[in-house]
């Protein structure tokens, strides 16, 4: 069974703090995605990744910045944490033709 | 600009009857549509897609139906059960260089009802 796994499901943090949110995949996936869901907001994208090594920005990237050191790890770094980061923040996965788009479990992050 | 549009934030519906949730789109060059289902506190997955050179896709209780005129989607779920209970996401997708966009609607919240 194909998985996206994210490491912490729940997660508090203090602000200013710096904060690792870490995403494996074992599907050989070139591409991969850092969203963060909010009530009536959808699913805003963050930062992405076609390769390793390589990053994108996606809509709204102020205050995250991500490592893409492996193929299969993608990592959001929240550099000093603020209380507006409070979020479900989800990874997915793809092939580069967009198909198995398949998403982590999410990360409920409260920075307090 | 929101390229797909899920105007209805929420949908009630009672057990066993139809659930029909809309999403309309503005760019023409979505070639792919995908439904996405999520549970809260978990992420979101795959339900039903359909191409864009095709009107129906059928899944068993889930249909997805395409108007590329009316740049128009929906999706029946039939019968409705409480554990379709979730929020639905509609996504186009369309190339982007050598890979993919997917642009996300906002998603419709749906509470089926015993």
């Amino acid at each position: 069974d194909v998985k996206v796994t994210q490491s912490s499901r729940y997660l508090v943090k203090r602000t200013g703090e710096k904060v690792f949110l870490e995403c494996v995949q074992d599907m050989d996936h070139e591409n991969m995605f850092w969203y963060r869901q909010d009530p009536g907001l959808g699913l805003r994208l963050i930062y992405f990744s076609y390769d390793v090594k390589m990053k994108e920005k996606g809509d709204i990237p102020e205050g995250y910045s991500v490592s893409r050191e492996k193929k299969e790890r993608f990592s959001l770094i929240l550099e000093s944490a603020s209380t507006n980061q409070t979020s479900m923040y989800l990874c997915a996965s793809s092939l580069p033709d967009g198909k198995g788009y398949t998403f982590g479990s999410g990360t409920r992050l409260t920075v307090v | 600009d929101q390229q797909v549009k899920q105007n209805s934030p929420s949908l009630s519906v009672q057990e066993g009857r139809i659930s029909i949730l809309n999403c309309d789109y503005t760019n023409s060059m979505f070639d792919y549509f995908l439904w996405y289902k999520k549970y809260p506190a978990e992420g979101p997955t795959f339900l039903i897609s359909i191409s864009s050179i095709k009107d129906k896709n059928e899944d068993g209780r889930f249909t997805v139906f395409l108007n590329k005129s009316a740049k128009h989607l929906s999706l029946h779920i039939v019968p409705s059960q409480p554990g379709d209970s979730a929020v639905y996401f509609c996504a186009g997708t369309m190339h982007a260089g050598n890979n993919r966009k997917l642009i996300w609607g906002l998603g419709t919240s749906l509470a089926v009802n015993p």
